[in-house]
């Protein structure tokens, strides 16, 4: 089946430890994106991919970094200078396009202790 | 820049009701624009889109015209089921390389 998938669904890390998390796609798309969710504020953007090797940073990307040596896959590490870390992330893909949809995978809870 | 505004929740309606959920929007293009819903803990699923002035997109019993006049994509349904309880968030996208653009998303409850 084609999709997008997160691992682990739920992670927790002890405060100042940097924790990557994984999202692989199978769909052949060009772009990924990272998002952070919290209560009441929506999607915010952390960083997204257009093409293998290039990123650019989003609305919120202090704290975070990324990497895309692959098509299929779009890590993001949480690293300990991210204040406030605890949030559930998703991660999605797309075709760049005149219409630009996004397709999304199931999403990874962390929590900072 | 781009915004999109939804009204806030939570919508609380009871089985077989009439749903609305307004959005509306800015940006300085013709964007495409699109509904997503997410159930609990879950990640979110493309509900409907439209991409020109006057589209309507339907999916589900949903339904969402885009108004080009009144910056607008409101969400309907006819008669909402228990198992519609979700957050539904509208969003936008100007195309080509841009990125997507949420409202804060809206809450929806609906009881038996």
């Amino acid at each position: 089946d084609g999709g997008i998938t997160q691992s682990p669904k739920y992670l927790f890390r002890k405060e100042g430890q940097n924790v990557t998390l994984s999202c692989e796609q199978n769909l052949n798309h060009d772009a990924m994106y990272w998002y952070r969710q919290d209560p009441g504020q929506g999607l915010r953007l952390i960083y997204y991919s257009q093409i293998v090797n290039d990123f650019q940073k989003g609305d919120i990307a202090e704290g975070y970094s990324v990497s895309r040596e692959k098509k299929e896959s779009f890590p993001l590490t949480v690293t300990s200078a991210q204040k406030n870390p605890t949030a559930f992330y998703l991660c999605a893909s797309g075709i760049a396009g005149p219409y630009n949809e996004q397709f999304f995978g199931p999403g990874t809870r962390l929590t900072v202790l | 820049g781009d915004s999109v505004t939804q009204m806030e929740g939570p919508v609380t309606l009871s089985e077989e009701a009439f749903l609305t959920i307004n959005c509306t929007y800015t940006a300085t293009g013709y964007p495409s624009l699109f509904w997503y819903v997410q159930y609990p803990g879950e990640g979110l699923q493309l509900l409907l889109k439209a991409t020109k002035a006057d589209d309507k997109g339907s999916n589900k019993g949903f339904e969402a015209t885009y108004r080009k006049e009144t910056t607008s994509f409101h969400l309907e349904k006819g008669s909402v089921q228990v198992s519609d309880s979700a957050v539904y968030f509208c969003a936008l996208s100007e195309g080509g390389y841009s990125t997507l653009t949420f409202g804060k998303g809206t809450m929806l409850l609906v009881s038996p």
